[in-house]
């Protein structure tokens, strides 16, 4: 079942800003994953942390992790057009599976 | 390009056909997954091969059946659809090297095909 939700469902920002969104899931997981999707188009990993980490970055993305609020933080730095798109989060669902659940997403839409 | 086709692209279909859709994989991976992508829904997983054999399937009703005659390919047959099956229908494929490494393992996705039910 699905584990992962996201927040906000939708962000507009001007180019230039940066832009946070979070994700927040309900039992213990090992790592979670962000992926980005332009519209209409399939998913792309963007980056995984694991629990042991509190946080890692990856050219202008940084994620955080907060095992104990259950959480996650997606920040995209100095964001541009091309940041427009759909971010999710994937988390181990529970009941034992190993497939990872995505939620409903954060739609960012940057202005140039 | 992710390593990952799917066609067709966009499709058209009444509810009484019967249509394929297909997806190929050219990373050597060896699990290959079909979601399901409604609007304002989350991402639902249909179904998950890994080395050729079924390892989940979600309650997905019979009017969608899976097929997977290789690592590299993956097929969804359907038949007699209903409007509400009208969504963007990806496919992903990654590593299973054991354990829970299907979700450790990042999923590369193809770019989807439209379907329309009419």
């Amino acid at each position: 079942s699905q584990q992962g939700e996201e927040d906000p469902q939708a962000l507009s920002i001007q180019e230039g800003e940066n832009a946070t969104m979070n994700c927040s899931y309900k039992t213990s997981i090992n790592n979670l994953q962000w992926y980005r999707q332009n519209s209409g188009r399939g998913l792309v990993h963007l980056i995984l942390i694991r629990s042991n980490e509190r946080e890692k970055h990856s050219g202008r993305l940084r994620v955080t992790l907060d095992t104990s609020k259950k959480s996650s933080s997606l920040l995209i730095t100095a964001s541009r057009a091309a940041d427009t798109a759909s971010y999710f989060c994937a988390t181990p669902p529970s009941g034992g599976s190993y497939i990872p659940t995505f939620g409903r997403g954060t739609s960012l839409i940057v202005h140039p | 390009e992710t390593g990952v086709t799917q066609t067709p692209r966009h499709l058209v279909m009444g509810m009484t056909n019967k249509k394929s859709l297909k997806c190929e994989q050219h990373l050597g991976h060896n699990a290959m997954y079909w979601y399901k992508q409604s609007a304002k829904k989350p991402l639902e997983l249909m179904f998950v091969y890994s080395l050729e054999e079924r390892v989940e399937n979600n309650s997905v009703p019979s009017r969608f059946s899976p097929e997977c005659p290789n690592s590299s390919h993956l097929f969804l047959h359907l038949h007699t659809l209903q409007p509400e099956d009208s969504a963007l229908y990806l496919c992903a494929s990654s590593q299973d090297s054991g354990a829970d490494s299907l979700f450790y393992n990042e999923q590369f996705f193809g770019p989807g095909t439209r379907l329309t039910v009419l």
